[in-house]
């Protein structure tokens, strides 16, 4: 199993450019998250979803949206980067879509804005 | 929401040491504390967790301590060694709750 992955690992882009973040889990479950990390604030919840076909805001989900395209696939899109958005994102899945739940991580992309 | 608080943001320590990381929460609400390891360049990754309905909890050189009353639990890793060194997380939610926050991680760096 490759667990979580996300592509694509490292990505430039200029103020005002949309771009898609893509993440794929191949462990069956049922919940999946975007996080963004900033240096000196750990990691920070920007939407979940906890079954295919829905999806909630967590605590920064200003300037993003996200798409739950089916059971193994969250997508998260910038439609207009700003320089804040410079950041390492991390997509993550756990089996249960209650939460309270392991969740596994992917290897991160790393984004800037310039 | 939820507020986790973690300390030290840094800590250093000598090969066999203890080294120990605390951090408090606010939600009385939380009962699923968990703690993650990010190497560098890589995923946090679950090391330990602990549930509000025990007081401790051990893996081998890792134990969770919970103490609900004060809300507030810790990280304890003995007998250090350099493959310790790493950042590490604290996290709280409630159950039933997918929103889990994070502490703002402490850098472990174990010394040879």
């Amino acid at each position: 199993n490759a667990g979580v992955t996300q592509t694509p690992k490292f990505q430039v882009l200029k103020t005002g450019q949309s771009m898609t973040l893509q993440c794929a889990q191949d462990m069956n479950h049922n919940s999946m998250y975007w996080y963004r990390q900033d240096p000196g604030m750990g990691l920070r919840l920007i939407y979940y979803s906890a079954s295919e076909g829905t999806t909630d805001k967590g605590e920064v989900p200003n300037g993003y949206n996200v798409s739950r395209l089916n059971k193994r696939e969250f997508s998260l899109r910038l439609e207009s980067a700003a320089p804040s958005q410079t950041s390492v994102y991390f997509c993550a899945s756990s089996p249960r879509g209650t939460g309270g739940d392991t969740q596994y991580f992917g290897p991160g992309t790393r984004l800037t804005v310039l | 929401g939820e507020n986790v608080e973690q300390h030290p943001s840094t800590l250093s320590v000598q090969e066999g040491d203890s080294a120990v990381i605390k951090c408090t929460y606010s939600d009385s609400a939380s009962n699923y504390f968990p703690w993650y390891k990010q190497e560098l360049g890589k995923g946090p990754q679950l090391i330990i967790d602990i549930r509000s309905n025990v007081g401790e909890k051990k893996d081998q050189r890792i134990a969770v301590t919970l103490n609900k009353t004060a809300k507030h639990f810790s990280l304890h890793i003995t007998e250090t060694q350099p493959e310790d060194s790493a950042v590490y997380f604290c996290a709280a939610t409630p159950y039933n709750n997918n929103d889990m926050r994070f502490g703002a991680g402490t850098r472990l760096t174990v010394k040879p």
